[in-house]
């Protein structure tokens, strides 16, 4: 599979449930984000990792808590979260922070 | 903090035409990445064009074009011959390097949605 690939696509949640995110590039980059993309709202950045390590994380909740294993896995594991913490979340890409990102095709998140 | 405007939020254009889509972004930065993403129906965000502040040529990629004014802290997208395909929601991101920290800051625009007429 070429690309970033994130599964799964769609997922819905209780408020009390633990569950996870994946995201995997296959396009050999050091560098991986988390966005959150809600309706009518612009596109926020979430998390960054360079070279494994976490560079940016702009006050998200607690609720939300981001692993990096490796350069070409990434996975936002989700707790406790609130309705309105649906959304779609994307994954992104890219070799060097400051240079073109590749995102992958997100996971619709619904929390009831 | 940067903010990123897009004043339009919606657009449409028929097919082989030329579009304008307009961004504007403040920041007191000199060093920075402007980018423009497209968004179709699939959901995929699709790097479209890239701009580094310092370089004062206009990138441009096909029939993607954009016009950098970096005084009037303006980066619009000029699509020509526009196709069907290209209909999609449109993001103009503004990106910094916190220098020191380590850190990174990414802001988009809240998107222009963009409609080709056949």
């Amino acid at each position: 599979e070429t690309g970033v690939t994130q599964t799964p696509r769609h997922l819905v949640m209780g408020m009390t449930n633990k569950k996870s995110l994946k995201c995997e590039q296959h396009l050999g980059h050091n560098a991986m984000y988390w966005y959150k993309q809600s309706a009518k709202k612009p596109l926020e950045l979430m998390f960054v990792y360079s070279l494994e390590e976490r560079v940016e994380n702009n006050s998200v909740p607690s609720r939300f808590s981001p692993e990096c294993p490796n350069s070409s896995h990434l996975f936002l594991h989700l707790h406790t979260l609130q309705p309105e913490d649906s959304a779609l979340y994307l994954c992104a890409s890219s070799q060097g922070v400051l240079e073109t990102q590749y995102f992958g095709p997100g996971t619709r998140l619904l929390v009831l | 903090a940067q903010t990123v405007t897009q004043s339009q939020p919606e657009m449409s254009v028929q097919e082989a035409e030329t579009v304008t889509l307009s961004c504007t972004y403040d920041t007191s930065e000199n060093n920075y990445y402007l980018f423009w993403y497209k968004q179709p129906p699939s959901r995929q965000m699709i790097l479209v064009i890239r701009q580094e502040a310092y370089k004062q040529q206009n990138a441009t990629e096909n029939r993607f074009s954009v016009n950098f004014q970096k005084a009037a802290k303006s980066f619009s997208l000029k699509i020509s011959d526009s196709q069907l395909g290209d209909t999609a929601m449109y993001f103009c991101a503004f990106m910094k390097h916190v220098s020191g920290a380590g850190s990174y800051q990414l802001t988009f625009g809240k998107g222009t949605k963009l409609s080709v007429i056949p």
